[in-house]
């Protein structure tokens, strides 16, 4: 298992600003995927970070938009840029149990309201 | 492409009461499915995962789910509610093999009555 910590764990924010938020895994690992949470719906993949590479985008999200830093193992950001209020969502990140099964390991999420 | 389709967005039981939560995926190849529950205000977390072994899966907290095939379902069943399950549940599907990449389907969100 791995437990992952996510900074903040909720703001609120202006029109046209962007924030980054933070995810801490306690254990090193290859791949951590960012998911958003819009209120009331699943969730939806972003990216998938990779260390050492440039993540790989989702059909309908864009680096310019969502950028992410992977500079180690362990911790990723994610960044929401130029928010509009139909950014508000719960972000969230998650890592793979390591065995190309699908188990993943999520940490609380983020919940970002843009006013 | 893998879809999962949750049916009903909404479930209400009574304590005590038999939990069905549906999902069906949309696959010619049996993929590894998944339930995971998300608890207010919290991540999700896995209840129980399906890796082309048992047909029926049994879970945490006293939840099972068998894979039909020849019905392409995944339902999620607890013979007796508790008023702790009350929550939201995911159905998802790896998009493949050897990834860790899911698919999620809509959710369905339990509660449960004393």
């Amino acid at each position: 298992s791995a437990v992952i910590s996510q900074k903040p764990s909720r703001d609120i924010c202006q029109r046209g600003t962007s924030l980054t938020i933070q995810c801490q895994v306690d254990s090193q690992v290859t791949m951590m995927f960012w998911y958003r949470q819009q209120p009331g719906q699943s969730l939806t993949l972003i990216a998938t970070a990779n260390q050492g590479s440039e993540a790989t985008y989702e059909s309908g999200f864009v680096i310019d938009k969502f950028p992410i830093s992977r500079p180690n193992l362990t911790f990723s950001t994610l960044t929401v840029s130029n928010m509009s209020p139909e950014d508000s969502s719960i972000y969230l990140c998650s890592v793979g149990g390591g065995w190309g099964t699908g188990e993943l390991f999520f940490g609380e999420g983020s919940r970002l309201t843009v006013l | 492409a893998q879809s999962v389709t949750q049916l009903g967005s909404h479930v209400s039981v009574s304590e005590g009461a038999l939990v069905l939560l549906r999902c069906n995926y949309s696959s010619s190849v049996p993929p590894y499915l998944f339930w995971y529950v998300q608890y207010p205000n919290q991540g999700l977390q896995l209840l129980l995962k399906y890796t082309s072994a048992a047909t029926l899966v049994k879970g945490i907290n006293g939840f099972e789910a068998e894979f039909k095939k020849s019905e392409t379902s995944f339902h999620l069943t607890k013979p007796s509610a508790h008023m702790s399950d009350a929550a939201e549940y995911f159905c998802a599907v790896t998009e493949g093999k050897n990834t860790d990449k899911l698919i999620f389907g809509t959710g369905t969100r339990l509660q449960v009555f004393p």
